[in-house]
């Protein structure tokens, strides 16, 4: 299995400062079919279920605000929101699709400072 | 706009099985290109996902889970369904049901609890 592991646990940022999300997988997901890490990101808002936010490590799912981005390649990947919102309180995760089984990280909380 | 809604048993006694069904409305279960899976979550931990099952009835389980786990999928009633034996109180869980979109979770029920106590 794929280890998912995350920095930090948590992390209180204040409301327009960026948020940056680590996550760092055991072995590379980047696949040779087509060049694209199998990285997504989602972020869970207290009560709900996870959204989905970014795939392919940086492609952004329709809909979802521009502040938030992913980069990264290989086993490294960031999430970062540009500028906290109210709205962005939530716990995030990452979790690949390189190969089964689909493995998340453990999640990182975020909040406002 | 689709939507997925759990339903079953919300508390399970030790060793006995656990089913679950996800009733889909809004699109159909037999769309092309999609997968249907099942992912936990026990209170206050993160996700594990535990299998998909395709509108055919071919199905990938979590090999940590797969001697325990059948799932299933009744075109006719838009639905897919799953069933846990053997359970203990480590399956006790938010137990969500999600449409999978190249193995990514694209939209997800709002989940249901599953307590395992006797």
């Amino acid at each position: 299995d794929i280890v998912m592991t995350q920095s930090p646990d948590s992390l209180a940022v204040s409301l327009g400062e960026r948020a940056t999300i680590n996550c760092k997988s055991s072995q590379s997901v980047l696949s040779s079919s087509n060049n694209k890490n199998c990285l997504a990101w989602y972020h869970q808002k207290p009560g709900q279920p996870p959204k989905l936010l970014i795939y392919w490590a940086s492609t952004r799912e329709s809909g979802v605000p521009d502040r938030f981005s992913g980069s990264g390649s290989g086993t490294d990947f960031t999430l970062t929101i540009s500028s906290l919102q109210a709205e962005d309180v939530a716990v995030y995760y990452c979790q690949q699709y390189y190969s089964t089984p689909l493995t998340f990280g453990g999640g990182t909380k975020v909040e406002i400072k | 706009q689709l939507r997925l809604q759990e339903s079953g048993s919300g508390l399970v006694k030790p060793s006995q099985t656990l089913s679950l069904t996800c009733a889909v409305s809004g699109g159909s279960i037999s769309s092309g290109g999609y997968s249907w899976s099942w992912i936990r979550q026990p209170p206050g931990k993160g996700l594990e996902w535990i299998g998909y099952i395709y509108h055919s009835g071919s199905s990938y389980y979590n090999p940590s889970l797969e001697s325990r786990v059948t799932m299933s999928v009744d075109r006719s009633k838009n639905q897919f369904s799953l069933e846990l034996s053997s359970v203990t109180a480590a399956d006790t869980a938010l137990y969500y049901c999600a449409r999978t979109r190249r193995e990514l979770f694209d939209c997800w029920g709002q989940g249901t609890l599953v307590t395992v106590s006797s």
